[in-house]
């Protein structure tokens, strides 16, 4: 079983939509939740980060985590053609840093 | 200069060369790691250094030598290597090696012929 499990899409959303991203894990005790993008040919950046229960919202943004369902999701309003990239999902494994990351959904945004 | 920087960007090698990548990072962070990442495939661990001493080591072939000098500086250096090893290697910072948020460099692209 994958211990990080992502839909590798591709997810296409026409522009102004919402666009939603998910995420599930397998081990229980992780604490720390992570959002990346990653557009064709760079490297990773973070934009979310949640690690309590319920929704964590920055602009565009929001990241809902359901611990007891081993679930993290990342809802992008008004998605625009500029969100159009790989979303990776990792989550903080029980060793501290190390980090497990989903194989990533990509999302392409039509105008 | 300021974040994650690798060098070089692009590289193309034989697979009986040897190459280094390099990386520095202008955070004042403690731990540093390489990642491998191939088409389709999740980011892979390779290594972890926290204050210069790796505390990880990925089940990585030998023929993958990591050197990390100080804190600011990570070596990745490539022997032997074979094509299937071509992919985005990328090195990432975080403050300490039990601090989970990571900023990742732009990665150095790699192709083994």
């Amino acid at each position: 079983q994958k211990e990080v499990e992502q839909n590798s899409g591709p997810l296409s959303v026409p522009e102004g939509a919402i666009a939603s991203l998910n995420c599930t894990y397998s081990d229980r005790v992780s604490q720390s939740f992570f959002w990346y993008r990653q557009y064709s040919g760079k490297s990773p950046e973070l934009i979310m980060s949640i690690y309590s229960n319920g929704d964590k919202e920055d602009g565009r943004f929001t990241a809902q985590l359901n611990k007891a369902s081993q679930y993290v999701s990342l809802l992008i309003r008004d998605s625009q053609p500029s969100d159009s990239a790989t979303y990776l999902c990792a989550v903080n494994g029980d060793q501290g840093g190390k980090l497990i990351f989903g194989q990533g959904t990509e999302l392409s945004v039509k105008p | 200069e300021t974040g994650v920087t690798q060098t070089p960007r692009h590289l193309v090698m034989g697979m009986t060369n040897k190459k280094s990548l390099k990386c520095e990072q202008h955070l004042g962070h403690n731990a540093m790691y390489w990642y491998k990442q191939s088409a389709k495939k999740p980011l892979e661990l390779m290594f972890v250094y926290n204050f210069k001493e790796q505390t990880e080591n990925n089940s990585v072939p030998s023929r993958f030598s990591p050197e990390c000098p100080n804190s600011s500086h990570l070596f990745l250096h490539l022997h032997t290597l074979q094509p299937e090893d071509s992919a985005l290697y990328l090195c990432a910072s975080s403050q300490e090696r039990t601090a989970a948020t990571q900023y990742f460099g732009p990665g150095t692209r790699l192709l083994v012929l």
